[in-house]
């Protein structure tokens, strides 16, 4: 099974700020990573698909990069509603798995 | 707009059985990969299992192969996951998703809890 592992595991960020979400799979993946937001007590909502192609309806402060083994997300401009949980998941062979997640909290 | 609304949860005891449903709307249901995933309290995202668009091929993570199978009917919309054998690590929330690049939508979760 592919290991998917990111970092760090929480950081606290102010309003304003941008923050880099690291993700790391156990194997090359191509471009098959996707990455989720979640607030709690609710469900994970798609971000993210392909590395980089944006959801639809998900504003352009977010971004993706990568390939292979090596992925980021990148939040521009923090605003209060994006304090959440994120995680990456690969979906370059089964069984798909996720990474760990990141807590971003505020400063 | 895309709905998934999934149904069926509820505690069971150890060894005991029980369905998920996951009705759908808004897309077209028969041309789409559809997975359940869980996440026990307090805790990550754990994709359990997935089906192809026609049902014809179905993928599990290996702590539950052999006792969770996925399935669905296309001609209800719905998908379904029987879970026999539970076990108390099996407690979660059990969402459906669907997708072929990644979960691009997810319904609101069902609560399974497994204990005597």
């Amino acid at each position: 099974d592919i290991q998917m592992t990111q970092s760090p595991s929480s950081l606290s960020a102010s309003v304003g700020d941008t923050v880099t979400i690291t993700c790391r799979a156990s194997q090359g993946i191509s471009n098959y990573l996707a990455w989720f937001q979640q607030k709690p007590g609710t469900a994970p909502t798609s971000l993210i698909y392909a590395t980089s192609s944006l959801q639809s309806g998900v504003p352009s402060k977010f971004s993706g990069s990568g390939s292979g083994t090596d992925f980021t997300l990148t939040i521009s401009s923090l605003q209060p509603e994006d304090f959440a949980t994120y995680y990456c998941q690969q979906y370059n062979s089964y069984p798909w798995t996720f990474g760990q997640g990141t807590k971003v909290e505020i400063k | 707009q895309v709905q998934l609304v999934e149904s069926g949860g509820g505690v069971v005891q150890p060894g005991r059985s029980l369905r998920l449903s996951c009705a759908a709307s808004g897309f077209t249901f028969n041309s789409q990969g559809m997975h359940w995933v869980r996440q026990a309290p307090g805790k990550g995202l754990e994709w359990v299992t997935g089906i192809w668009y026609d049902g014809s091929k179905e993928y599990y993570v290996d702590s539950v192969k052999g006792r969770f199978t996925i399935s669905r009917d296309n001609s209800k919309n719905t998908l379904y996951l029987q879970m026999n054998s539970l076990r108390a690590e099996d407690t979660a929330v059990y969402y459906c998703a669907k997708g072929e690049e990644g979960l691009d939508s997810w319904g609101q979760g069902t609560l399974v809890t497994v204990s005597s």
